[in-house]
């Protein structure tokens, strides 16, 4: 069973930094792209970015407003996700989800999700 | 970044209704759409990727079609389960982008 879970979560103030993780099972994590995609409290869904495999040099791509701040890596020994979070604002709290990349029919789509992790960015 | 406009936002229908939710997009995106369902407390759901290719797993009564950058999810005889927020997503070019939400009430 395909599983994603999401740890890290909790109170920070503004401009300070966290790390979210995501504890990968059920599958061959290294053969996945993988993304983290958030949704602060009763708004719509954001992407974040995203993170290539190995034979695609781990490349990584981000969210406009992101850019800069955040930084995706993977430790695929450990069937892990990060989200390196820097420089938060209160316009960054939000429930952050992982989300496993499937690529189909020339497209990616997220067939499987965490539960999501919250980020609480306040004095 | 490509724009993608939900819409309705919101929507009152009744169980065996059919109701209708569109995404447009602000270029071509092609065929690099997907939907999803999202229930309060939840993580979203796939239903639909490449404009029209349903998910194992979702029924039938859910549809995607598309017209050049306008794109269609259909879902016939609404069920109870089916009250929920829907967004679409395009993955055409990065940044990826979601469309608003719509949500699907009980009238």
């Amino acid at each position: 069973e395909v599983q994603l879970v999401e740890s890290g979560g909790g109170l920070v103030q503004p401009g300070g930094s966290l790390r979210l993780s995501c504890e990968a099972s059920g599958f061959t994590f290294s053969d996945y792209y993988m993304d983290w995609v958030r949704q602060a409290p009763g708004k719509g869904l954001e992407w974040v970015g995203r993170i290539r495999k190995q034979r695609d040099a781990y490349t990584t791509l981000y969210g406009t407003s992101v850019e800069g701040r955040f930084s995706i890596s993977r430790d695929d020994s450990k069937n892990s996700l990060y989200l390196h979070m820097k420089s938060l604002t209160t316009e960054d709290t939000a429930v952050y989800y992982c989300a496993r990349a499937s690529f189909r029919l020339g497209t990616y789509y997220f067939d499987y999700w965490g539960r999501g992790t919250l980020v609480s960015v306040s004095s | 970044a490509i724009q993608m406009t939900q819409s309705p936002s919101s929507l009152s229908a009744a169980v065996g209704d059919t109701v209708t939710i569109t995404c447009r997009a602000s270029q071509n995106i092609g065929k690099d759409l997907a939907w999803y369902q999202q229930k309060p407390g939840k993580a979203p759901k796939v239903l639909i990727y490449s404009t029209s290719i349903l998910q194992s797993g979702v029924p039938s009564r859910f549809s995607g079609t598309a017209s050049t950058t306008d794109f269609t999810l259909t879902i016939s005889n609404l069920q109870p389960e089916d009250f929920a927020t829907y967004y679409c997503l395009q993955d055409e070019s990065y940044p990826l982008t979601f469309g608003g939400g719509t949500k699907v009430e009980i009238k």
